[in-house]
This record gives C-alpha cells, sequence and structure tokens, in this order.
C-alpha cells in the first residue's frame, strides 16, 4: 500500500534559522507529493507540490523537490520566521486507477520558531 | 470566491447518538472528500463524492455514511458514536476525477466531542 514517513518532530528553531523537516514515502504507482501546513485550530493549506520526478515545488520560500531515487520530498527553508509555526503534513496521491483523489499523509511535524 | 466551509465548527454529542456534519466546496469544484484526524495524527481518508455517488473509500466501518447534492454540497453521517470518533473531520474539495492530480482544498473542520 501507500505510507508516507515524516521524521519525529517537534522542531524547535530560532528565527532565521535553516529548517528541513524529512520525508519519506512508499507508493504503489507514481505518485504526486504535496506539502500541507496546518496553523492552530484551522483546516489544511497547500503549502507547495510535485507532480514528476526531480520537479521542485516552491512557496512562501519553502522548497521540496522530487527525489524518486531516494523515494524522498524533504521540506526546507533558508530562514524561519516565528510565522512559521505550525504542523507540516507530507502527503501522496496516485494519479489515476482506484487511489486517485486520495490523500494520504504523513503524522505531521509541529515547527516552532522563536524570535 | 468563497473556499470550502464547513458547520458546525464544534459539536458534543455523547456514546451511541448520531451526528451530521456538512460541507460546501469551494467554488467550481465538483469533487468532494471526507477526512478524519485524531489528536496528533494526520488526516485519514474517509470517502470521496463525485457526481453524487461514493467514488473511493479509506478504511472505516459502515457507520460512516455520505452524501453529495445536486449542488456538490456534500454530508458526512456518523451512526452509533464512540469515544474514538472524536476527531477533527476535514471536508476537502476538488476538480473532476481526470487523471490529473488536482490539489484538494481543505475546509477549517468541524471539531467533534464523543462525551
Amino acid at each position: 500500500g501507500n505510507s508516507v514517513t515524516q521524521m519525529e518532530g517537534p522542531v524547535t528553531l530560532s528565527e532565521e534559522a535553516f529548517l528541513t523537516i524529512n520525508c519519506t514515502y512508499t507508493a504503489t504507482g507514481y505518485p504526486s507529493l504535496f506539502w500541507y501546513v496546518q496553523y492552530p485550530g484551522e483546516g489544511l493549506q497547500l503549502l507547495l507540490k510535485a507532480t514528476k520526478a526531480d520537479d521542485k515545488g516552491s512557496n512562501k520560500g519553502f522548497e521540496a523537490t522530487y527525489r524518486k531515487e531516494t523515494t524522498s520530498f524533504h521540506l526546507e527553508k533558508g530562514s524561519v520566521q516565528v510565522s512559521d509555526s505550525a504542523v507540516y503534513f507530507c502527503a501522496l496521491s496516485i494519479a489515476g486507477g482506484t487511489s486517485y483523489g486520495k490523500l494520504t499523509f504523513g503524522q505531521g511535524t509541529i515547527l516552532t520558531v522563536h524570535p | 470566491d468563497a473556499g470550502v466551509t464547513q458547520s458546525p465548527t464544534h459539536l458534543i454529542k455523547t456514546r451511541g447518538q448520531q451526528v451530521t456534519l456538512r460541507c460546501s466546496p469551494k467554488s467550481g469544484h465538483d469533487t468532494v472528500s471526507w477526512y478524519q484526524q485524531a489528536l496528533g495524527q494526520g488526516p485519514q481518508f474517509i470517502f470521496q463524492y463525485y457526481e453524487e455517488e461514493e467514488r473511493q473509500r479509506g478504511n472505516f466501518p459502515d457507520r460512516f455514511s455520505g452524501h453529495q447534492f445536486p449542488n456538490y454540497s456534500s454530508e458526512l453521517n456518523v451512526n452509533a458514536l464512540l469515544l474514538g470518533d472524536s476527531a477533527l473531520y476535514l471536508c476537502a474539495s476538488s476538480l473532476g476525477v481526470g487523471l490529473e492530480n488536482q490539489p484538494q482544498h481543505f475546509g477549517d473542520g468541524t471539531r467533534l466531542s464523543i462525551l
């Protein structure tokens, strides 16, 4: 089956520090990969996506590269801000077939950024 | 442009009761998916509706049922509530069920507490 594994959390950083959140996946097909962010008391917001190998998704200073050879989609940001404090979810979806449109999520990584 | 809206925002029920949660998709979207997010976990896929039919279903018992209306809005019904049904229930909408992985847009969720 399909699964997503995120790095153990939570992650605590000082403002302007470099961020990496690791994500690896197992998929029976050829997945699209996503990062979603969830702020306290809110639903999930799409942060970025990549639909094929070597694609780089980017948004709001965050980046992630689809690495098929290592089945990974690590999230990075060069300089985090206090406002980036949230829970980050890595997810995959398989195009076509019976699993289409179903998002499979990792367990989430809590990020706290201190001033 | 209204995003995905869910109602109610919070709900308290007792064991054995039944509950109905509602979702209006983002304007222009025709597909609705429901997810259950237990505290501290990633969302788990419940089912997906398109053209008023259940298209996919996750690993949830028959106590969980749904409906989609001609205006694309949707309901999630849960019968015989258990303590373990306490969670945040998220609705997500997207466009179509074609081969392209259209990103899903999430509402803020309904927090269901079972006493």
